[in-house]
């Protein structure tokens, strides 16, 4: 059964810190990986995209990594802001059928 | 560009009455997507279409909820009869054809069946 496991669950970090929140993944064939953060009461909004070549990608203050052979993501936040507090969803697309699955997600909470 | 359009934001209902979700996707884009989002269960695909034509509705939970795409510019999501149980964030997300296009989603329609 394809699962994507995020971990933490939550996580609460002081503001300028940095943090990584993980991602595994059991979808096979993959054909991507994407980040989302959502704000409270918002869609969520794509931060990255990443296929089976690509290690890592940026965007701003995010850095996303992919592992394609272990199977592992992570996305790295460096000088946390207080807009930084968010979930932030791991959805990785099969390569089968094109399916999604969602990640459960890490709630992050920025405190100054 | 707006982004993607989602009415009604809010809504309430009683448990057996009929429930209409609609959604304005980004002009221009292919493909559109239904969403439901819970505490208990994350971000559910319910629905895509490509091109206004339903391409996966696996995830569409039971007969009770039905999604059209009259146009590419309007979609809707019925639940006949609502229940309790579907209580949700209900998202419209919409992207370029491409697979490996970014998925932009609207700001969610939140129903509380009572």
């Amino acid at each position: 059964k394809n699962q994507v496991e995020q971990s933490p669950q939550s996580l609460i970090i002081l503001e300028g810190k940095n943090c990584t929140l993980q991602c595994n993944y059991t979808v096979s064939p993959f054909s991507n990986l994407r980040w989302y953060k959502q704000d409270t009461g918002r869609g969520p909004v794509s931060l990255t995209i990443m296929t089976f070549s690509e290690n890592t990608k940026s965007n701003g203050r995010y850095t996303a990594t992919l592992d394609a052979d272990t199977k592992q993501s992570s996305l790295h936040i460096t000088a946390s802001q207080l807009s930084d507090s968010a979930s932030y969803i791991c959805v990785v697309q099969g390569a089968a059928g094109n399916k999604l699955t969602f990640g459960g997600g890490t709630r992050v909470l920025v405190k100054p | 560009d707006a982004g993607v359009i989602q009415s009604p934001r809010h809504e309430v209902t009683e448990m057996g009455q009929e429930v209409t979700l609609r959604c304005k996707p980004i002009s221009g884009h292919n493909s559109l997507f239904w969403y439901r989002q819970t505490m208990m269960r994350g971000l559910e695909l319910l629905i895509y279409f490509n091109n206004n034509v339903p391409i996966d509705d696996s995830g569409m939970p039971e007969d009770r909820f039905s999604a059209k795409m009259p146009n590419a510019s309007f979609s809707t999501l019925k639940i006949q009869p609502s229940e309790p149980r579907d209580s949700a964030v209900y998202f419209c997300a919409s992207r370029l054809t491409s697979e490996q296009e970014t998925q932009y989603f609207g700001p969610g329609t939140r129903l509380l069946v009572l």
